[in-house]
This record gives structure tokens, sequence and C-alpha cells, in this order.
């Protein structure tokens, strides 16, 4: 186990609604990065979060958009759903400027738009 | 411009045979190559990484050959175990920035 939960498991929601999914990291783990596996497909960056900042961001629209709380908890927000948007969602930590590159992956969140 | 690039898409191997799976990269800043596998309904777990200070690693029946000129990278998967079906994904980063994954190879090990 990494350490990482991510809730909730699975999610369905309609085209044109908003959806929020959780995170929480390790403890210690102030850089969180959250991803996009559509099915088939290898992850896709979507953006990372250090000390609850911005810290880049991959090639998707600003309806996506996060939060990352004190308590190494963190948010994944997407407006205007999509069908496209159905993918299984990924967030990883790791300990940024421990010297290790490792990220610590959760078991993601199914989000299934109709 | 696809980062990193992963072959073959699905492998087949008998138990107690050799899988091996092939990455080449882009971008000469990389400097960490983890390789994940992932099992159905689960998120990637790391399996083991190098630096492109070492051409190899080697980690129980797991190893990294790395080639530095070639930009390439490749898991070697000795006496492969049906345990070991699952899908495996490279990946490059360089410190601090956003992981590049391959497209995944389905691993199929055969009794």
């Amino acid at each position: 186990e990494t350490g990482v939960t991510q809730s909730p498991t699975h999610l369905i929601k309609t085209r044109g609604q908003q959806v929020t999914l959780r995170c929480s990291s390790q403890s210690g783990h102030n850089t969180v990065s959250w991803y996009q596996q559509a099915l088939g497909q290898g992850p896709q960056f979507i953006f990372q979060y250090y000390r609850e900042e911005e810290n880049g961001r991959g090639n998707f629209p600003p309806r996506f958009s996060g939060l990352q709380f004190p308590n190494y908890s963190s948010e994944l927000n997407v407006n205007a759903l999509e069908l496209d948007d159905s993918a299984l969602y990924l967030c990883a930590s790791n300990p940024m400027g421990g010297g290790t590159d490792t990220q610590y992956f959760g078991p993601g969140t199914r989000l299934t738009v109709l | 411009q696809q980062q990193v690039k992963q072959s073959p898409q699905s492998l087949i191997v008998q138990k107690g045979g050799i899988s091996i799976i092939n990455c080449a990269y882009e971008n000469t800043a990389f400097d960490y190559f983890p390789w994940y596998q992932q099992f159905p309904g689960k998120g990637p777990a790391l399996l083991i990484a190098i630096r492109p200070d070492v051409s190899e690693k080697k980690e129980g029946r797991f190893t990294i050959s790395f080639n530095k000129s070639a930009k390439q990278f490749s898991l070697h998967i000795m006496d492969s175990q049906p345990g070991d079906s699952a899908t495996y994904f490279c990946a490059s980063t360089y410190t601090g920035n956003q992981f590049y994954f391959g497209t995944g190879t389905s691993l199929t090990v055969i009794p």
C-alpha cells in the first residue's frame, strides 16, 4: 500500500455537471499530482500542486482545477463535464525535496460521464 | 509530441520465460526512469526505477537496462509468473517535473 487514498471509488455524472474528486497523501508528502488515465492508455498529467500552489500543468483546459490543503489532502474539480472526461483519475504524491522523484499513486477514482 | 514510446502493446509469455518491454524517450533532460505495474481497477505501483548514471539495475526478478546514447530503456522480467500478468508502464521525468508515461504493455503469463 502506498498510503495514498482517493474518494470516491466510482462516480457517475451526466454531461454538463461538475465533479469533485478527493485525495489524501502520505504525511510529509508536500507535492501532489493528478493524472487522467483513459481506458487502455497511460496516465496523462493534469497538474501538480506543491505547498498549496499550482506547480505545473499539462494540456488540460481551465475547467480542470485543483486545490491542495495543509493536511496533505487535495481536490480535483472538473466543471462542465464532457463525455470524453470519462476516465480513471489518479493522484500521486511525493516528498519533493527529499531526494527522490518517486511518485506514489492512489487507487484512483473511476468517473463515468453519461 | 509523444515524449515516451513503449512497445510492444501486448505480450504473451510462458511461465518461466523472460518478458521484455522496451521504451524510448525524447528529452535528454530526463533523469529518472521508473517502471510501474498496474492491475485492473488499481492505481500504478512502482516496480523499479533507474537513473542515467548506471546502465543496469536489478531487483529480484526485475531488471532495467538503460542505454543513454540510444535514449532507450527496457524492463526484463525473469522467470515470469502468472501473478506478473498486468499492464506495465514506463515513465520518464526530470526532478520536480511531470511524469511522462508510455502507452502501456499488457503482459499475460501463461501457466
